[in-house]
């Protein structure tokens, strides 16, 4: 299957940092990525879906100024997180669809803690 | 607007024997796509299975086999000899065709499998 990988795979930073996380389609090119957030024992729920050359199209309750999302190539997308606060902390998680093909793959998530 | 249930939060199996998690789904759509996938302790989905919604038989990958059962909205996963490696959570997941492909995602089952 297709290679997704994000980094960092692990942060902590101080309340009011902000935090850039990269999800990079290794060996295929991928005009949509989507961001998901994880709570604990919960299922992943879609953040936003990334839209290379375009803004992204964020779920209802997403701040768009707190995520900010950017898709600058066709393998490269960025999710940063704006003066983050202790109720960010989550597992974030990305993934890309080969076009043409019916399944995402997913990296291998960004575990964040914000103390 | 689609909806995934998994009604199972968490189920015991014994190595070697087979299992069953089950997914029901909700959708106008007539076109859809069905996915599994798990999801170890350490984060990563891993892809399992995938069923087109046009699909005439049930998809089988390796010891992954989908029950889809269109009439009933049901795509159940069944797990055959169970190894103690498929201890995780396992997500289904429905691709909505109409909203850029973005996946909306079951509540997960924890599988544990005893040795």
């Amino acid at each position: 299957g297709a290679v997704v990988s994000q980094h960092p795979s692990r942060v902590i930073c101080k309340s009011g940092t902000s935090v850039k996380i990269e999800c990079r389609s290794l060996d295929f090119q991928a005009t949509t990525m989507f961001w998901y957030r994880q709570f604990p024992k919960q299922s992943l729920m879609l953040m936003a879906t990334s839209n290379e050359g375009s803004k992204a199209t964020y779920e209802q309750g997403v701040e768009k100024d707190k995520f900010l999302i950017n898709h600058a190539s066709l393998t490269l997308s960025t999710l940063t997180v704006t003066s983050a606060h202790p109720e960010d902390s989550s597992f974030y998680i990305c993934s890309a669809r080969i076009n043409g093909e019916e399944t995402q793959y997913f990296g291998p998530g960004t575990r964040l803690l914000v103390l | 607007a689609q909806k995934i249930t998994q009604t199972q939060p968490g189920m015991f199996v014994q190595e070697k024997e087979a299992v069953t998690l089950d997914c029901t789904y909700d959708t106008s759509d007539p076109s859809y796509g069905l996915f599994w996938y798990k999801q170890p302790s350490s984060g990563e989905m891993i892809f399992l299975i995938y069923q087109g919604s046009y699909d005439q038989q049930n998809a089988t990958e390796g010891r992954y086999s989908l029950n889809f059962q269109k009439a009933r909205k049901s795509a159940n996963l069944v797990i055959s000899a169970s190894q103690l490696g498929d201890s995780a959570m396992y997500f289904c997941a429905m691709r909505d065709l109409n909203a850029g492909n973005m996946l909306t995602f079951g509540g997960g089952t924890r599988l544990m499998v005893k040795p």
